[in-house]
């Protein structure tokens, strides 16, 4: 069974640019979780979708958003980038509201230069 | 004060030792405590969670509970070099207002041959 696929794997952007981010979940999960998870730092909880609807917000600022596809599939979405966006960025997913079970992918590390 | 408090290590042992691993939480509504292992640069690796108080073993790992001191701990019995890792704790609750994962800062640990 495949498991969550996030592309790129690496993204290099300059302040102010906008940076796209993509998972592909689990197959059969409805649940998509975005985190990052900056150099010495804990993950941060960014965004929750389930069924193609935003059901949770971390603590970002609105230039953080994204959304979730018919085929649950996610895109995360980072406007006016700045310095301390760069960060490995990190994609769950988990059977509806199985928060207890998230299954990460490998991660995009964006860089903003 | 973090309302998850992980001791980031480095803790290194010898191979064959027991491992106890740690974090204490503020958040009494916390329903769900989970544990991660996560190898360098690659996503989290879910390893086990438990509902509500007590412990659950699986294999070389035993996680326990104390909700009345706020307490969670992994045991790796009989470590192994690959056990390296960074280990995450993560809490959730469910409420109304949706729902919130908090990651502990990650512990490093060395298992040396």
């Amino acid at each position: 069974e495949a498991g969550v696929t996030q592309s790129p794997t690496h993204l290099i952007k300059t302040r102010g640019q906008q940076a796209t981010l993509r998972c592909s979940p689990i197959s059969g999960h409805t649940s998509v979780y975005w985190y990052q998870q900056a150099l010495g730092l804990g993950l941060q909880f960014l965004l929750w979708y389930d069924e193609g609807e935003e059901r949770n917000r971390g603590n970002f600022p609105p230039r953080f958003s994204g959304r979730q596809f018919p085929n649950y599939s996610s895109e995360l979405n980072v406007n006016a980038l700045e310095l301390e966006d760069s960060a490995l960025y990190l994609c769950a997913s988990s059977l509806r509201g199985a928060l207890n079970e998230q299954f990460f992918g490998p991660g995009t590390r964006l860089t903003v230069l | 004060q973090k309302e998850v408090e992980q001791d980031p290590g480095p803790l290194s042992v010898p191979e064959g030792a027991i491992v106890s691993l740690n974090c204490t939480y503020s958040n009494s509504a916390f329903q769900y405590f989970m544990w991660y292992r996560q190898y360098s640069r690659k996503g989290p690796e879910l390893l086990m969670y438990t509902y509500s108080s007590g412990n659950k073993e699986d294999g070389r790992f035993t996680a326990q509970v104390d909700k009345s001191s706020k307490y969670i701990s992994l045991f790796i019995r009989d470590s192994q070099p690959s056990d390296s890792a960074t280990y995450l704790c993560a809490m959730s609750e469910m409420n109304t207002g949706g729902f919130k994962t908090i990651f502990g800062a990650g512990t490093r640990l060395f298992v040396k041959a």
